[in-house]
């Protein structure tokens, strides 16, 4: 069985530039967020999305923006690129929203990740 | 909002001895607790939860403690080995909010 995906493993951008990060979650996984972590550090919460719609929001400025996909699959999009957004983009995915109030709490299972450089 | 550290930020055992990492949260609603173990350039893989409704759970040489009138839980591996070397990772989640996870633990097992 599949677990998370993400793709491209590897990404080199320049200050300014855009990118686009993609994410398939485990089949019959609804749910599905982005982490950034930066080198030294947990992984910190981007989006969170299920059912096609933003659940969640972490603390980054609106240059960041995502969306999932009918096949539950997802994409992270970054917009004028910073130096300080070089870091391991993570994918989790679960099945039903971790932070639901309707369901009991849910572990996410991670993708390889995304290692974004910008130079 | 929720507030997880973890500690130590380092820690290194010989092989066989026993190693504890402690995180400590700040939500008192927070009611579920994974910990992930993340080798170099792999990604995070969960080796154990516990939920608020229980004081201690394991599985093998690993387990998982949870204080909730301090608002601690804690990660116990026993008889370690070479390949528990590792970053670990403690996370907290509470209804309605979204994972919060600690800075990491980096673990050397020496031979």
């Amino acid at each position: 069985d599949a677990g998370v995906t993400q793709s491209p493993t590897h990404l080199i951008k320049t200050r300014g530039q855009h990118v686009t990060l993609r994410c398939s979650p485990i089949s019959g996984h609804k749910s599905v967020s982005w982490y950034q972590q930066v080198l030294g550090q947990g992984p910190q919460f981007i989006f969170q999305y299920y059912e096609k719609e933003e659940r969640g929001r972490g603390n980054f400025p609106d240059r960041f923006s995502a969306r999932q996909f009918p096949n539950y699959s997802s994409e992270l999009n970054v917009n004028a690129l910073l130096l300080g957004d070089s870091a391991l983009y993570l994918c989790a995915s679960s099945p039903f929203p971790g932070q639901s109030l309707f369901y009991p709490p849910q572990p996410q299972h991670f993708g390889d990740g995304t290692r974004l450089s910008i130079l | 909002g929720e507030n997880v550290e973890q500690h130590p930020s380092t820690l290194s055992v010989q092989e066989g001895d026993s190693a504890v990492i402690k995180c400590t949260y700040s939500d008192s609603a927070s009611n579920y607790f994974p910990w992930y173990k993340q080798e170099l350039g792999k990604r995070p893989q969960l080796i154990i939860d516990i939920r608020s409704n229980v004081g201690e759970k394991k599985d093998q040489r690993i387990a998982v403690t949870l204080n909730k009138t301090a608002k601690h839980f804690s990660l116990h591996i026993t008889e370690t080995q070479p390949e528990d070397s590792a970053v670990y990772f403690c996370a907290a989640l509470r209804p309605g909010q979204n994972f919060v996870f600690g800075p990491g633990t980096r673990l050397s097992v020496l031979p």
